[in-house]
C-alpha cells in the first residue's frame, strides 16, 4: 500500500538554528499539505500545495518557515531560525484532489527545539 | 468561525464495553467529516468518513459514525472496546474536495483491563 514518506523521523536542535523536513506524499497525489500539531493539541494546517503552487500558506509564519514543492511532487519544509514554540510534530499530507477528498498523512517529524 | 468541538479530553473505558467519543462541529458549508486516530508518535489513521447519504458509516477497526445534521454531531462509537484501542481520537471537518481539514484538539483513550 502506498504511503506518504517523511524525513527525519525526529529532529533535536538548538535554538536559532536551521532546520529542514521532507515529505514525499503518495504517487499521482496533486496536492499536498504540511500540518503542525503542538503537544496535545489537533494538527493546524501550515500550508498547502495544488502541484507546485501554494493554495494557503495563511498560516504559516513567513518571517521563519519556508516551505516548496518545486516539480510537484515531494516538498520541504523549512524554518530558520528555529525558536523554542516551534517544538511539535510536523506532519505531511497529500490527496488525490477533486476525485478523492480523503487526505493520508504521513508518520510525522517530531521537532524538538533547545 | 469554522471549528470543531470534542468535549471529552481524556474517557477510560473499560476492555470489552462500548464507546462513544463525541464531536460537534460549526460549519458554514456541507461539512465533510472524519475521525482519525493516532498512536503516540505516530501519523493519522483515517478511521472513516462522511460526505453524503447514509447518516450511520462504518469505518475500519469495528468503528462505527453516526452524523445528526440537526445536532452538528458525528459522534464515535465501538460495541467492544479492545486494548490495542488506546490511542488518540481525532475528529476533523471539511467542505469542498481539496480544502484542509480542521481539527478538534483530541480525546485521548485508555482502556482498561
Amino acid at each position: 500500500e502506498a504511503e506518504v514518506a517523511q524525513s527525519p523521523r525526529y529532529k533535536i536542535t538548538e535554538k536559532s538554528q536551521a532546520v529542514a523536513f521532507w515529505c514525499d506524499p503518495i504517487s499521482g497525489h496533486a496536492t499536498l499539505y504540511w500540518y503542525r500539531q503542538i503537544l496535545g493539541q489537533g494538527p493546524e494546517l501550515l500550508v498547502q500545495f495544488q502541484d507546485e503552487s501554494v493554495v494557503d500558506d495563511s498560516q504559516l509564519p513567513k518571517d521563519r518557515f519556508s516551505a516548496e514543492r518545486l516539480k510537484g511532487v515531494d516538498s520541504t519544509l523549512k524554518i530558520q531560525p528555529a525558536e523554542l514554540g516551534d517544538s511539535a510534530m510536523y506532519l505531511c499530507a497529500s490527496s488525490l484532489a477533486g476525485v478523492s477528498y480523503e487526505q493520508y498523512f504521513g508518520p510525522g517529524t517530531r521537532l524538538t527545539v533547545t | 468561525a469554522q471549528s470543531v468541538t470534542q468535549p471529552d479530553i481524556h474517557i477510560t473505558v473499560s476492555e470489552g464495553a462500548s464507546l462513544e467519543l463525541r464531536c460537534n462541529y460549526s460549519y458554514g458549508a456541507t461539512p465533510y467529516l472524519f475521525w482519525y486516530v493516532q498512536s503516540p508518535g505516530q501519523g493519522l489513521q483515517l478511521l472513516l468518513k462522511y460526505f453524503s447519504g447514509d447518516t450511520l458509516v462504518q469505518g475500519i477497526k469495528g468503528f462505527e459514525a453516526e452524523f445528526k445534521r440537526s445536532q452538528s454531531s458525528f459522534n464515535l462509537r465501538k460495541p467492544s472496546v479492545h486494548w490495542s484501542d488506546a490511542a488518540e481520537y481525532f475528529c476533523a471537518v471539511g467542505d469542498q474536495a481539496g480544502t484542509a481539514l480542521i481539527f478538534g484538539k483530541g480525546t485521548t483513550l485508555s482502556v482498561s483491563s
